[in-house]
């Protein structure tokens, strides 16, 4: 079946212009999770959706960052007034969240670069 | 709070020779554990992860992990690696009480020499 698919692939953007990156999970998975990922850097997590609950925004570096699912499946990451330091690989990562099938499911990720 | 460590930035080994890749975690209460590899330009794919159960875990391409709860560790292993598993391992792990995320390592290169 389809796995977790992510747009644009790439996006090369001007310093201080909004940009969103989108996310499609796979069919059925409940819990959609955003990650960064920087040169030289682990996964750094970033927000968390489980089906109608509150998003944990916990990773979230600041308030220029900001998501929404809607329909408890697309997924949209909006970084407003972008910066330097906001260029990386945003992966996107869905789950069933059952224990035995925990596993999370990446997308092949958005490679964001901010001039 | 949770973190992961992964010793090594990279790994050499020769094609056929077994490897590891070391990983310790700490987390407050019990843990899950996973490993993911990441082939270039594409997106992390799932190994194996020790939910609970046997210490030693099997998972895809002839991977196995064994979790060692009093050295806190899951080192990842393969009796004879194949030039083709050259690639970036990470380490993850959740907290059974703890928040839904994943703890990822900062990644372990792994290069089999020919």
């Amino acid at each position: 079946g389809a796995g977790v698919s992510q747009s644009p692939s790439n996006k090369v953007t001007e310093k201080g212009k909004d940009v969103e990156l989108r996310c499609d999970p796979i069919s059925g998975h409940t819990a959609l999770y955003w990650y960064r990922q920087s040169l030289g850097q682990g996964l750094e997590f970033l927000i968390y959706f489980q089906g109608n609950s509150a998003p944990d925004k916990s990773g979230l570096p600041s308030d220029r960052f900001s998501a929404e699912r809607t329909g408890g499946s697309v997924s949209t990451l909006t970084i407003q007034r972008t910066q330097q330091e906001d260029s990386a690989v945003y992966l996107c990562a869905s789950s069933e969240d059952r224990v035995e099938t925990y596993e999370q499911y990446f997308g092949p990720g958005t490679r964001l670069t901010v001039t | 709070a949770q973190s992961v460590a992964q010793p090594e930035d990279q790994v050499n080994v020769a094609e056929g020779n077994p490897l590891t890749v070391k990983c310790t975690y700490s987390v407050s209460g019990n843990p899950y554990l996973f490993w993911y590899v990441q082939y270039p330009n594409r997106g992390l794919q799932f190994l194996l992860k020790y939910i609970t159960g046997d210490n030693l875990v099997k998972g895809s391409y002839g991977f196995e992990a064994e979790f060692n709860k009093s050295q806190t560790s899951f080192h990842l292993k393969k009796p004879s690696a194949l030039v083709s598993d050259s690639a970036l391992y990470f380490c993850a792990v959740r907290d059974r009480a703890g928040a839904n995320n994943l703890f990822f390592g900062t990644g372990t290169r792994l290069t089999v020499i020919p």
